[in-house]
């Protein structure tokens, strides 16, 4: 069947620091990987789209500069969080689908920044 | 705008009733996912359901497209179908694969 890793579940940072978190598609292929974030009592809202063989796209309110997304083939994703701050805590969830197939979505990282 | 209303918002069952948990949408759609939000936060993928009724034990999806609506109906729940159900919907005109969530739905199933 179809699964999604995400690695590492939890992690704890300090404010000002950056941590980097990793997605695993396996039993099929990510042709495209969406990155979500659910803040604090609120629902998933969209960080990026990384579809193969096209430029990734973020949504407002989110940047390059601060969420660098990696999509080197058509089993991994990693992002990073760079110079994370109270804001930027929450879980963090790739989800990943091949074409038009239903989206898949790993357990997700949760991020604690101190 | 909000794209994705979900209702209602809380919810408190008697085991053994049935709830009926609603999503409406304001955009044209490519497909609309139910998920189940375990308290650690994962999602379950309950049904991939663009169109029509899908059935999985308890629960049944029915999507009405023209009516801009997707309905989750529990059947006989017990108290552990408690915690959050989502809805998300992948509109024709966003960006491929970008599903816009609902704010949840949470569930509370009482003995």
């Amino acid at each position: 069947g179809a699964l999604v890793y995400q690695y590492p579940r939890r992690t704890i940072c300090k404010s000002g620091t950056s941590m980097r978190m990793e997605c695993q598609a396996v039993g099929f292929q990510a042709t495209s990987v969406a990155w979500y974030r659910q803040s604090p009592q609120k629902t998933f809202e969209l960080i990026a789209l990384s579809t193969v063989n096209s430029a990734i796209k973020y949504e407002q309110n989110f940047t390059q500069e601060k969420f660098p997304i990696s999509h080197p083939n058509l089993s991994f994703s990693s992002m990073t969080v760079l110079n994370a701050y109270l804001e930027d805590r929450g879980l963090y969830l790739c989800g990943a689908r091949d074409w038009e197939y239903e989206q898949y979505f790993g357990p997700g990282t949760r991020l604690t920044v101190l | 705008g909000q794209q994705v209303q979900q209702s209602p918002a809380s919810l408190v069952l008697q085991e053994g009733e049935n709830a009926e948990l609603q999503c409406n949408f304001s955009t044209s759609l490519n497909s609309m996912q139910w998920f189940y939000q375990r308290p650690g936060g994962s999602l379950v993928s309950l049904f991939y359901n663009p169109s029509g009724t899908k059935h999985s034990g308890r629960l049944t999806s029915t999507t009405v497209i023209k009516e801009r609506r997707s309905s989750l109906h529990i059947s006989s729940s017990q108290t552990t179908d408690s915690g959050t159900y989502l809805c998300a919907l992948e509109g024709a005109s966003s960006s491929f694969s970008k599903l816009v969530f609902g704010q949840g739905t949470s569930l509370s199933v009482v003995p």
